[in-house]
């Protein structure tokens, strides 16, 4: 089934260990975002990214890094993981910059201990 | 196989109406239904619902889960046109709620 496709879905880190989340689409879309959801706060953007080759900061970036070196894949990583990055994450597409149409991954739940 | 089917695709409405948006689903394990106003750069936070016949309001919002039919509407009273967005629906399951299932949402388009 076309669509976003997230890995891993959950993951439970250790203090200071790193990680990458894997973010794919078969939809040739331009536009690719990386949000994580905490209780009471919804989504807020990390990263996101214009196209191939390009990424920008989003609301919350500290403390991750992401890259987009081929089109239909979106990296998020954690260098150094903190108990305050425990939270969902959420990959999307879409074919217009901040959608009309969103396509959303089913999240990565992330603890770090 | 797990979905969520929000309805109407789209709707466009003058100020001062009501709407109803819908979010039908099927999934394994449910464990709660959120509801996300998608504007700018990140989707809000509107509610989450977890019990059936519970209705959550804020403001001129509410909504309402019916866990026996599968499905939640979304209602907003005396429109505004800032109002207008995508209305995003989405569904947590799964064993641990590691899965999230979203809706493709409803375009609210709110007219003068």
């Amino acid at each position: 089934n076309a669509g976003v496709t997230q890995t891993p879905k959950f993951r439970v880190l250790k203090t200071g260990q790193s990680m990458t989340l894997l973010c794919a689409q078969d939809m040739n879309h331009e536009y690719m975002y990386w949000y994580r959801q905490d209780p009471g706060m919804g989504l807020r953007l990390i990263h996101y990214s214009v196209g191939e080759g390009t990424t920008a900061k989003g609301e919350v970036p500290d403390g991750y890094n992401v890259s987009r070196l081929k089109k239909q894949n979106f990296l998020l990583g954690l260098e150094s993981a903190a108990p305050s990055q425990t939270s969902v994450y959420f990959c999307a597409s879409s074919k217009i910059l901040w959608n009309t149409e969103a396509f959303f991954g089913q999240g990565t739940r992330l603890t770090v201990v | 196989e797990d979905k969520v089917v929000q309805s109407p695709l789209s709707l466009v409405v003058h100020e001062g109406d009501t709407v109803t948006l819908n979010c039908s689903y099927e999934v394994t394990n449910f464990r709660s239904l959120l509801w996300y106003k998608q504007e700018k750069k990140a989707p809000t936070f509107l509610f989450m619902l977890t019990s059936s016949g519970i209705e959550k309001k804020s403001g001129r919002l509410s909504s309402i889960l019916d866990k026996k039919e599968l499905f939640s509407i979304l209602n907003i009273t005396a429109t505004q046109t800032g109002d207008s967005a995508i209305y995003l629906c989405a569904v947590e399951a799964g064993d641990t709620g590691n899965q999230f299932y979203f809706g493709t949402g409803t375009s609210l388009t709110v007219i003068p």
